[in-house]
């Protein structure tokens, strides 16, 4: 079954702790990305990656990191610098290009407690 | 101004009637245009792609496109309660950032 897996699907965080994120798909596409969704707010663009061990920054950045050392995965860490990270992680794939579909995973609902 | 805006809602329509949804865009250089539909607390699933001015139909849905007014629509005819959702528009660049950006979404209710 091809598809792109996102886990945990939900996530405790506590102040001060890095959290990673999982983004794993087996669909054979060159570039993922990841996205922060806040209640009834659209999508916002953290980090992409078009190839493995490149990736670039978002529009929100700042607090998270990435790292794309195989084709299949795009973890995403949420550090301790990022000051309000309680909300809706999506990772999402494409082929390579501007007129290709991006595919979403369930998503990840990350809480700091 | 945003990149891509949408009108935030809710947009009601009874049961069996066309539901409109409109998007308007500020970067010249998108090229790609995309329709997800949201239930509320899972993740966007594609429903329409649209690259060339004009309309593309797709069973129940079109989605029209007006490059030169940066403006991109997405009707859906028999409207059903299935359908409630929000529906966010999402665009692309040719070159540059190839990233969708997202419009923050349109709550669609369809009413029994």
């Amino acid at each position: 079954d091809g598809g792109i897996t996102q886990s945990p699907k939900y996530l405790f965080r506590k102040e001060g702790q890095n959290v990673t994120l999982s983004c794993e798909q087996n669909l054979n596409h060159d570039a993922m990305y990841w996205y922060r969704q806040d209640p009834g707010q659209g999508l916002r663009l953290i980090y992409y990656s078009q190839i493995v061990n490149d990736f670039q920054k978002g529009d929100i950045a700042e607090g998270y990191s990435v790292s794309r050392e195989k084709k299949e995965s795009f973890p995403l860490t949420v550090t301790s610098a990022q000051k309000n990270p309680t909300a809706f992680y999506l990772c999402a794939s494409s082929m390579e290009g501007p007129k290709t579909e991006a595919f979403f995973g369930q998503g990840t609902r990350l809480t700091v407690v | 101004q945003k990149e891509v805006e949408q009108n935030s809602g809710p947009l009601s329509v009874p049961e069996g009637a066309i539901a409109s949804l409109n998007c308007t865009y500020s970067d010249r250089g998108s090229q790609s245009f995309f329709w997800y539909r949201q239930y509320s607390g899972k993740s966007p699933e594609l429903i329409m792609s649209i690259y060339s001015n004009g309309d593309k139909e797709d069973g129940r849905f079109t989605a029209q496109l007006n490059k030169a007014s940066q403006y991109v629509s997405l009707l859906i005819r028999d409207s059903q309660p299935s359908d409630s959702a929000t529906y966010l528009c999402a665009v692309n660049r040719d070159t540059g950032r190839r990233a969708l950006t997202f419009g923050s979404g349109t709550r669609l209710q369809v009413q029994p």
